[in-house]
């Protein structure tokens, strides 16, 4: 089966730099991917990696280390919208999306 | 291009109810997944459906149903409703089942078992 964490909730001020981490186990892995959610919101996809190293995609970074099983969603320049819970997935073979717990993250000024 | 639909968005029922959800998927789409979401838990695969046929199905008792029809459509059904049936139920579509799709969500049926 598989497994994922990520941090529960994180804090950060507008403007800032935030990282979400997320580790997974998994037997067979095609990737990592990320989804964002507003409260009452439906899930949006963010990003996908399959290969190691960066992803960017505007403001929003996400990155994958495949040797260590880790990969971490990265925003810059916050803003206060940013305030969402934001999920890693894995996708692997004859498997469906599975999704980690989320972190909710909360933008100060 | 309509995004995911699926009704409805707020029932209340009854422990020992059943209740029928329903999902249309973007047009075109023929792969569809149903997650339960609960405070804290995050989204808890129920099933996958692709082309009329359940691919996977995730860990949850037999009252937890499902099906797909041949326009894509999908239907879950969830037999004698428990008090901890009272969640998100989120229904995701996309074109295929490639490694990279990426799932396109619905905004949800609210249950409430009282």
């Amino acid at each position: 089966g598989q497994s994922l964490e990520q941090p529960s909730e994180v804090t950060a001020v507008e403007g800032a730099i935030v990282q979400i981490n997320c580790t997974y186990q998994t037997s067979g892995f095609y990737g990592l991917s990320w989804y964002q959610q507003h409260d009452g919101g439906a899930p949006t996809f963010l990003s996908y990696n399959a290969l190691d190293g960066l992803e960017e995609t505007g403001r929003f970074s996400s990155f994958l280390s495949r040797s260590d099983s880790y990969g971490y969603l990265l925003l810059q320049e916050l803003q206060m919208k940013d305030s969402a819970s934001y999920f890693c997935a894995v996708r692997s073979p004859f498997s469906p999306l599975v999704f980690g717990k989320g972190t909710r993250l909360s933008v100060i000024a | 291009k309509a995004g995911v639909t699926q009704t409805p968005r707020y029932l209340i029922k009854t422990r020992g109810q059943q209740v029928t959800l329903s999902c249309s998927p973007i047009s075109g789409h023929r792969s569809v997944s149903w997650y339960q979401q609960t405070p804290g838990q995050g989204l808890q695969f129920l099933f996958e459906y692709f082309s009329e046929t359940q691919r996977n199905k995730g860990n949850f008792p037999g009252r937890f149903s499902g099906r797909q029809f041949s326009n894509s459509r999908s239907e879950m059904n969830v037999s004698t409703l428990e008090l901890g049936d009272s969640a998100l139920y989120l229904c995701a579509s996309s074109l295929e089942r490639a490694r990279d799709e990426k799932l396109f969500f619905g905004s949800g049926t609210q249950l409430s078992v009282l």
